[in-house]
């Protein structure tokens, strides 16, 4: 089957841009996620969905980041405007069931703001 | 609510050497633990799991981590390692409802030939 799927790989921009990650989970999987990776540290979730539905965005800045999953399928992740310490690798998951159940990782989407 | 500590940031070792890297988690009443591995410029992938059962679980490239309850760890260890090893490491486990992952900081296993 195929994997969780994340583009770009890659962005630059500069502090007071807006950026937009997508994802697209494995099919099947109601769970998706999207973690922040700081260089040196273990990823950080800020936004989990079951299904269309939100379900923990604790770690969400909602000021500046936005996020949705149309249709309860693919997701977009979106900063505006991004700061200096936005930068990091932005990791999107999906799981087909809760408690316990194994997390499937895309390869992740690399911003540098300068 | 849970947590996750790796007490090593990095480990070098040697070719065929053993190799342990350490993880302790705080206690709860359900306990999930995971080790995932992270190869450069790729995303996350499952090395292992404890979820309930045997103590020992092991994976299909020689790692296993022991799930101790009395000292709270999750440590992984293979016997030999090789040059292909070389990757970062992170201890996670399972905090609230919805399978949310919490991960330790991780530790960087770099194999020297």
């Amino acid at each position: 089957e195929a994997g969780v799927a994340q583009s770009p790989r890659y962005k630059i921009i500069e502090k007071r841009q807006s950026v937009a990650f997508w994802c697209n989970p494995i099919s099947g999987h109601a769970t998706l996620y999207w973690y922040q990776q700081i260089l040196g540290q273990g990823p950080k979730l800020l936004i989990q969905f079951q299904n269309n539905g939100v379900v923990d965005d604790s770690q969400l800045p909602k000021d500046r980041f936005s996020a949705e999953r149309l249709k309860g399928v693919d997701s977009t992740l979106k900063i505006q405007p991004a700061k200096l310490e936005d930068s990091a690798v932005y990791l999107c998951a999906s799981s087909s069931v809760t408690g316990g159940g194994e997390q499937y990782f895309g390869p992740g989407t690399r911003l540098t703001v300068t | 609510a849970q947590s996750v500590t790796q007490l090593d940031s990095q480990v070098p070792v040697f070719e065929e050497a053993p190799v342990e890297l350490r993880c302790n988690y705080s206690s709860s009443v359900s306990v999930y633990l995971f080790w995932y591995v992270q190869y450069p410029n790729q995303g996350l992938q499952l090395l292992l799991k404890y979820l309930s059962g045997s103590t020992l679980v092991k994976s299909i490239n020689g790692f296993e981590a022991e799930f101790n309850k009395s000292q709270t760890s999750f440590h992984l260890r293979k016997p030999s390692v090789h040059i292909s090893d070389t990757a970062e490491y992170f201890c996670a486990t399972v905090s609230g409802g919805y399978n949310k992952l919490i991960f330790g900081a991780g530790t960087r296993l770099a194999v020297h030939p």
